[in-house]
C-alpha cells in the first residue's frame, strides 16, 4: 500500500529564513504528488502539484517542490518565509492503483517575527 | 477556482442522535466526492469515496452503517453520522474532483465540519 512520510513534525523559523520540508512516499509506479497548506482556521488549499514533466514545480506564494524519483521524494521549498506562511503543510500522493489521495502526517510551520 | 462548501461548519449533538453533514460543489459537477476525518494535530484519513448515483466505497475499518453517505446529485454528497458517540467527535472534511480537469487527480476541499458529541 502506498504511504507518505513527513519527517518534520514541527518547524520553527524566523522570517526570511529558507524552508525545506521533507516528503517521501512509498510506491514503485507512477504517482501524482501534491502539497496542500492549511492555514489556521481555514480549509486545505493546494500549493502545488506534480503529474509529469519538469520535476521542479512552482506553486503559489513562492513555493516550489522537486520530484526526485530515485529518492521517492517531493520536498517543498521556499527561499524566504514570511510570518503569513505559518500553517500546517501536508504532502499527498495519488496513484491509479489505490485511486485515492494518501496524506502525510503534516508539518506544522511556525514563522516568528 | 473550484469551490466546495460544507454545512454546517460546526455542530454539537447529544450521544445517540444522528447528524447530517452536507458537501456541495458550487461551480462544478462532481461525480466523485471524498469524506475525510481529521483528528487534532493529525493528518486526514480517508473514510469513503462517494460516487454519484451509486454506493459509496468505504475504507477498511470505517463502519458503513454508522457513517451513511449519499451522493444523490452531481453537486451534493451527505454524510450522516448515526447514533453518534463522543468518540465520533472530530473534524470531518469533504473534497471533490472536477471531472473537467481530465486526468488531474486534484481534489478541492471543503472548509470542514467540527462535530462535537456530548
Amino acid at each position: 500500500a502506498q504511504s507518505v512520510s513527513q519527517h518534520n513534525h514541527h518547524v520553527i523559523l524566523s522570517e526570511a529564513a529558507s524552508l525545506e520540508l521533507g516528503c517521501n512516499y512509498s510506491y514503485g509506479g507512477t504517482v501524482n504528488l501534491f502539497w496542500y497548506v492549511q492555514y489556521p482556521g481555514q480549509h486545505l488549499q493546494l500549493l502545488l502539484k506534480y503529474f509529469s514533466g519538469d520535476p521542479l514545480v512552482k506553486g503559489i506564494k513562492g513555493f516550489e517542490a522537486e520530484f526526485i524519483k530515485s529518492k521517492f521524494s517531493f520536498n517543498l521549498r521556499k527561499p524566504s518565509v514570511q510570518w503569513s506562511d505559518t500553517a500546517e503543510y501536508f504532502c499527498a500522493v495519488y496513484t491509479g492503483t489505490a485511486s485515492k489521495l494518501t496524506f502525510g502526517t503534516g508539518t506544522r510551520l511556525q514563522v516568528t517575527l | 477556482g473550484a469551490v466546495v462548501s460544507q454545512h454546517p461548519s460546526w455542530v454539537i449533538c447529544k450521544s445517540g442522535t444522528s447528524v447530517k453533514i452536507e458537501c456541495r460543489s458550487l461551480d462544478f459537477q462532481a461525480t466523485t466526492m471524498f469524506w475525510y476525518r481529521q483528528f487534532p494535530k493529525q493528518s486526514l484519513m480517508l473514510m469513503a469515496t462517494s460516487n454519484e448515483g451509486s454506493k459509496a466505497t468505504y475504507e477498511q475499518g470505517v463502519e458503513k452503517d454508522k457513517f451513511l453517505i449519499n451522493h444523490a446529485s452531481l453537486t451534493l454528497s451527505t454524510l450522516t453520522v448515526t447514533s453518534a458517540h463522543p468518540e465520533d467527535s472530530s473534524f470531518y472534511i469533504c473534497s471533490a474532483r472536477d471531472p473537467a480537469t481530465g486526468g488531474s487527480y486534484e481534489q478541492y476541499f471543503g472548509p470542514g465540519t467540527r462535530l462535537t458529541v456530548t
